[in-house]
Parts: structure tokens; sequence; C-alpha cells
């Protein structure tokens, strides 16, 4: 089976830098993904990681490391529009599918 | 233009109905799934389509049916309501069977059930 952990909750203010935590167990791994989800509104993907480093695009940078079955999501300079949900999912070898984390709550205040 | 549309946007109904819900994408894709979000917002994978086939059905009750009549749609048919089905229904969809890691999402379909 797979699991995964992050953080339920996070507070962070405008213009700052906030890390998002992803811990994962997973019987076969291709790679961790992260997904962005306004309230009321759809998924969105964000990034993929396959290889261990980081990956940026813009604002946000995803990391991971496979030897600690360890992921991050990075943002930079956050906006009050960045207030959502974060959830990190795993690409499971042979599942054909994705396993989502349960989520983290990022609130960004004045 | 939706790339990947779901209707109803809610649905309200009474315990025990029937009730479909219909997913279209037009992103040329050839997988498909339905996944089930509850009040604490876990996302959980309930089926998926390739190319009209089934390659996944998680254990859910056999109420739930999706049915895809061409690779662009993929509906859910929910027999015999319950209250703990009532949550968040949605649709997403992906390359093909290697492209899991970047699913589209529809909308959302919001079912309460009284």
């Amino acid at each position: 089976g797979q699991s995964l952990e992050q953080p339920s909750e996070v507070t962070a203010v405008e213009g700052a830098i906030v890390q998002i935590n992803c811990t994962y167990q997973t019987s076969g791994f291709y790679g961790l993904s992260w997904y962005q989800q306004h309230d009321g509104g759809a998924p969105t993907f964000l990034s993929y990681n396959a290889l261990d480093g980081l990956e940026e695009t813009g604002r946000f940078s995803s990391f991971l490391s496979r030897s600690d079955s360890y992921g991050y999501l990075l943002l930079q300079e956050l906006q009050m529009k960045d207030s959502a949900s974060y959830f990190c999912a795993v690409v499971g070898a042979g599942s054909y599918q994705l396993t989502f984390g349960k989520g983290t709550k990022l609130s960004v205040i004045p | 233009d939706t790339a990947v549309s779901q209707t109803p946007k809610y649905l309200v109904t009474q315990m025990g109905n029937d009730k479909s819900i219909k997913c279209e994408q037009n992103l040329g894709h050839d997988t498909m799934y339905w996944y089930k979000q509850d009040s604490k917002k876990f996302l959980k994978i309930m089926f998926s389509y390739n190319n009209k086939e089934l390659i996944i059905n998680e254990t859910v009750p056999n109420r739930f049916s999706p049915k895809s009549p061409d690779k662009a749609h993929l509906n859910l048919h929910i027999n015999s309501l319950e209250l703990g089905d009532s949550a968040v229904y949605f649709c997403a969809s992906s390359q093909d069977t290697g492209g899991y890691e970047t699913q589209y999402f529809g909308p959302g379909t919001r079912l309460l059930v009284l």
C-alpha cells in the first residue's frame, strides 16, 4: 500500500517563503506530484519530480529525495492568492494511479 | 474552452434515489478518472478508464457504476444513494497511462444526500 504524511495546516505572512513537507511510504515509486486546490475549486497540477533534486517553476519549487522518501513544495514571495490546500501525491510503480496525501491548508496573512 | 467539464455542478437528492454525473474532456486524453473528496478534503480515486477499458476499480460499493461511451466521456451512475455518499465528486483526465502524474480535474459535482 501507499501512505503520505503532510502537515494539516500552515500559516505564513505575505511576501515570505513557506515550505510544505511530504513524506511517503510506498511499495513502489515513480514520482511525487503536487496539486493546489482553492476552496470550492478543483485540484490543479503544480509540479512533478521523478528524480532527486529541485524543480523550479516560477515562484514555486518542488524537491525530492528518493532515498529519504521525502519531498517538499517551496512557495516564495507568498501572495494572498496562494491561500489554498496543497496536496502531495505519489505515482506508485505498477499502480497506474495517484495516491493523494490529506492536504496542507496554507493560510497567507497580511 | 473548458478542458474537463462535469454536469451537474450541484446535486441534492433524497436517500434511495438513483443519480448520474456526466464528464467530458476535450484534451484528447486516453485516461479518465473519478475521485471522491469527503468533508475532510481527502481525495480518493474510485475508478479509472483507459480507452474505454476499466483499469482501476477501487473498493467502492457496487452501487457505483462507471460508464464510458467513448474515450472523451466517463459517466458515473449511483444507485440507492446513501447519506454517506454526500461528497464532492471530481472527474479527471491524463495524457496516457504513462502520464498519471499530471491530471486535469473537472470543476466537481457537489452531491448532497438528504
